[in-house]
């Protein structure tokens, strides 16, 4: 079983919905990503934060707001979500190093929330 | 954006046989490299991490590592239809903490 967690697993949602989606890790890690798994396409990194402060946006339209309270907890605000966003959204986390030459500790995923955006 | 290239497949093997999955990247100073193993609708698990030239050996599992041609190999062993499943190449891109996937290979075990 899995240390990281995330719900909801499905959510259906209509374009003028605003929902989260919730990831939690029980593994002490100091980082955590999410990701999107298209159908066909390498999954893309969205954000990561390490030490609880955003340290990468990849350039992830606004209507996806992530917020970390702090280092076990991570959620994906969505709003007037478009079509196109339909795709499995995965949480991962790890532990990274601070400073010197840098370097990412493995990445546990937890088990993704399957979005559905009508 | 730094590239991680796969073969996407499908690959089908038979039962018993050798599976060789191959991935090169564009990244010189990537240092990281790592093999996920991903079921149908399911989340990436990790099989290998591999940090240096050469091979790395877990089970029926053996990473390869060469730096130099910008190639990083799984080759499984006795391969079961249990291992049928996307598997996934991913490299840290240098500089940073960034993670790069290839698209995934798509693995079937034939009994």
């Amino acid at each position: 079983e899995t240390g990281v967690t995330q719900t909801p697993r499905h959510l259906v949602m209509g374009m003028t919905n605003k929902k989260s989606l919730k990831c939690e890790q029980h593994l002490g890690h100091n980082a955590m990503y999410w990701y999107k798994q298209s159908a066909k396409k390498p999954l893309e990194l969205m954000f990561v934060y390490s030490l609880e402060e955003r340290v990468e946006n990849n350039s992830v339209p606004s209507r996806f707001s992530p917020e970390c309270p702090n280092s076990s907890h991570l959620f994906l605000h969505l709003h007037t979500l478009q079509p196109e966003d339909s795709a499995l959204y995965l949480c991962a986390s790890s532990t990274q190093s601070s400073g010197g030459a840098g370097g990412t500790d493995t990445q546990y995923f937890g088990p993704g929330t399957r979005l559905t955006v009508l | 954006q730094k590239e991680v290239e796969q073969n996407s497949g499908p690959l089908s093997v038979p039962e018993g046989a050798i599976a060789s999955l191959n991935c090169t990247y564009s990244d010189r100073v990537s240092q990281s490299f790592f093999w996920y193993r991903q079921y149908s609708g399911k989340s990436p698990e990790l099989i290998m991490s591999i940090y240096s030239n050469g091979d790395k050996e877990d089970g029926r599992f053996t990473a390869q590592l060469n730096k130099a041609s910008q190639y990083v190999s799984l080759l499984i062993r006795d391969s079961q239809p249990s291992d049928s499943a996307t598997y996934l190449c991913a490299v840290v891109q240098g500089g940073s903490e960034k993670l790069v996937f290839g698209k995934g290979t798509k693995l079937t075990v034939n009994p």
